[in-house]
């Protein structure tokens, strides 16, 4: 079945480590999206990409890099430069246009430092 | 994107329909209504969209008022499993700038037995 695969699903850091959250789709998706939650709120948006080796800043990229070198992948890295790190990252893809069903979104990444 | 006003929670009894409704009055022409639902720690789930017409699927049925300022989200039969975070948004249909999303709180949709 096609989905959005993201790893690992709990993820201790240390302050001052750089740790990176994978994201996979096998949806054959051109755009792909790092969002950020925190409890008792919206999605906000970190880092979004809608070509391969492109991608744009979101309204809370800083503290956070990403990369899009395959269609399948967009990685993101959590610098040590992330003031308050500990959040649930969730990854989403959406085809061009968004088409009929909008974004599909992984299971998350729940970051805690410690 | 237009922002959109939804009850912070509701509560329905199992088996019931529950209307979740949404108020987007600045919503744009070419903006659509869409629902998403979060459960609990898990990815948000797409449900349903629409521009205009009444739209239904497996899931739930969308109702879009004629002047479009607001939507009513209808699960027909409520189940223990439909107990979520449900989301509405509005946003234009091929937009490039995907930056101007606006997830707010949604509402917290307590389904009981």
């Amino acid at each position: 079945d096609g989905g959005i695969t993201q790893s690992p699903k709990y993820l201790f850091r240390k302050e001052g480590q750089n740790v990176t959250l994978s994201c996979e789709q096998n949806l054959n998706h051109d755009a792909m999206y790092w969002y950020r939650q925190d409890p008792g709120q919206g999605l906000r948006l970190i880092y979004y990409s809608q070509i391969v080796n492109d991608f744009q800043k979101g309204d809370i990229a800083e503290g956070y890099s990403v990369s899009r070198e395959k269609k399948e992948s967009f990685p993101l890295t959590v610098t040590s430069a992330q003031k308050n790190p500990t959040a649930f990252y969730l990854c989403a893809s959406s085809p061009p246009g968004h088409r009929d069903y909008g974004y599909t979104f992984g299971s998350g990444t729940r970051l805690t430092v410690v | 994107d237009a922002k959109t006003t939804q009850p912070p929670s509701m509560d329905c009894a199992e088996g019931r329909a529950a209307n979740l409704p949404c108020n987007h009055s600045t919503i744009s022409g070419n903006e659509y209504v869409y629902w998403y639902r979060q459960i609990h720690s898990q990815g948000p789930q797409y449900i349903i969209h629409g521009l205009k017409n009444n739209e239904t699927n497996e899931m739930a049925s969308l109702i879009i008022t004629e002047d479009r300022k607001s939507s009513t989200l209808i699960l027909p039969h409520a189940t223990l499993r439909d107990t979520a975070v449900y989301y509405c948004i509005v946003r234009a249909y091929n937009a490039g700038n995907n930056r101007k999303l606006i997830w707010g709180l949604g509402t917290s949709l307590a389904v009981n037995p």
